[in-house]
């Protein structure tokens, strides 16, 4: 089955401690993004990749960074200088084409507490 | 900078009574307005692409209709499992195309 794998499911992060999110797809999708999402608000960009070993900051991006070493994947790791970080994190995938991209696909979340 | 509104913030009606779900945007160029079911303690599942005014897409109970200015959710004859929110986001024609989301509409059916 084709889709977007997120893990861990629930994590817990202690103050000063860095914690890093999985993102997996295997839809052969070019573009892959790091949304956060709090009570109340719309989804929040945190970070964006549209191809291998290139990504771009959000609106959010304040504390948090990732990588993109291969195609499949997009890590996203939140540093202790976020000093927010409760919240659901969704991983996201879409295809390039010539007009852009296409519409995206979303794993199935983390939801992050602080301790 | 684009907006998205979504109204009403919570709907909740009877199995079988219809309604519609509204998105208002402002966007710079729309490359596309979409909507998403998110049920709780999920990601988002992706429904409908809307490219431009008069566009219409059905799916089930769901149709959604397009405007130049905002678009519509019709929900015909709901069953208590369309309970969900449900997201409506923009892309822009931007370099980036930018996509910004609504905070949705939570919409319960009651049985």
């Amino acid at each position: 089955d084709g889709g977007i794998t997120q893990s861990p499911k629930y994590l817990f992060r202690k103050e000063g401690q860095n914690v890093t999110l999985s993102c997996e797809q295997n839809l052969n999708h070019d573009a892959m993004y790091w949304y956060r999402q709090d009570p109340g608000q719309g989804l929040r960009l945190i970070y964006y990749s549209q191809i291998v070993n290139d990504f771009q900051k959000g609106d959010i991006a304040e504390g948090y960074s990732v990588s993109r070493e291969k195609k499949e994947s997009f890590p996203l790791t939140v540093t202790s200088a976020q000093k927010n970080p409760t919240a659901f994190y969704l991983c996201a995938s879409s295809l390039r084409t010539g007009g852009g991209t296409t519409e995206a696909f979303f794993g199935q979340g983390t939801r992050l507490t602080v301790v | 900078e684009d907006q998205v509104t979504q109204s009403p913030e919570a709907l909740r009606l009877q199995e079988g009574e219809s309604s519609s779900l509204n998105c208002s945007y402002t966007v710079s160029g729309l490359r596309g307005l979409f909507w998403y079911r998110q049920d709780p303690g999920k990601g988002p599942e992706f429904l409908f692409t809307l490219y431009s005014a008069g566009e219409e897409k059905e799916k089930e109970r769901l149709k959604a209709t397009l405007t130049k200015k905002e678009s519509f959710l019709h929900i015909t004859a709901p069953k208590p499992e369309d309970s969900a929110t449900y997201l409506c986001a923009v892309r822009n024609s931007g370099g980036y195309q930018k996509v910004t989301f609504g905070t949705g509409t939570k919409l319960q059916v009651i049985p």
